[in-house]
């Protein structure tokens, strides 16, 4: 199986902070990588997939970047709305599987 | 906009079955873009693919819950369902429903979920 590393698990940061969050692949998944946005007591939801690709209706402070096997989530700009827990998940081989999630809380 | 609904049950014994149904509106289930997922979340915890499946009812398993689980679908009621028996406790979570990708493999859209819990 593929195994998912997210880091931080948290991150609290001010309004207006430029925010990243790290996933790293256990072996190479080309782009094949996914991030989620999940509010408490809600579904989770696409952010990006294929790595750096927006999904319709996301805000452009929201990007991806990848590296290799190490793959970054950016929030440019924090807002209060961004308050949630970040997920990756890779999408090349069965099992799918998911990075441990990262909180990001609002200072 | 193509929407899913989970059902079913929230609480079941344990050592017994768990059945869920996920309808989905919309939009069609055959529709060749998507394959059908279910995911699950226990409680203050993360994300688990189950399985997936196609509208021509090919499946993928977790290898973790293969020799439990069973993912079918009804493309006459534009539904697709899960069953995972011999559960126990550590198998309550938030169960959802959600597209899946044929292109690319990421989930969506997402159900709102349902929780299912496993208790005597």
């Amino acid at each position: 199986d593929i195994q998912m590393t997210q880091s931080p698990s948290s991150v609290s940061a001010s309004v207006g902070d430029r925010v990243t969050i790290t996933c790293r692949a256990s072996q190479s998944i080309r782009s094949f990588l996914a991030w989620y946005q999940q509010k408490p007591g809600e579904a989770p939801e696409l952010l990006i997939y294929l790595a750096s690709n927006l999904q319709s209706g996301v805000p452009s402070r929201f990007s991806g970047r990848t590296s290799g096997t190490d793959f970054t989530l950016t929030i440019s700009s924090l807002q209060p709305e961004d308050s949630a827990t970040y997920y990756c998940q890779q999408a090349i081989s069965f099992p799918l599987t998911f990075g441990g999630g990262t909180k990001v809380e609002i200072k | 906009q193509l929407q899913l609904q989970e059902s079913g049950p929230g609480l079941v014994k344990p050592s017994e079955t768990l059945s869920l149904t996920c309808t989905v509106s919309g939009g069609s289930i055959t529709s060749s873009d998507f394959h059908w997922a279910w995911i699950r979340q226990p409680p203050g915890k993360g994300l688990e693919w189950i399985g997936s499946i196609s509208y021509s009812g090919s499946t993928y398993y977790n290898p973790s819950l293969q020799s439990r689980v069973t993912i079918s679908v009804d493309t006459s009621k534009n539904e697709f369902s899960l069953k995972l028996n011999s559960v126990a406790a550590a198998d309550t979570a938030l169960f959802y429903c959600t597209g899946f990708s044929t292109s690319s493999g990421w989930f969506d859209p997402w159900g709102q979920g349902t929780l299912v819990t496993v208790s005597s």
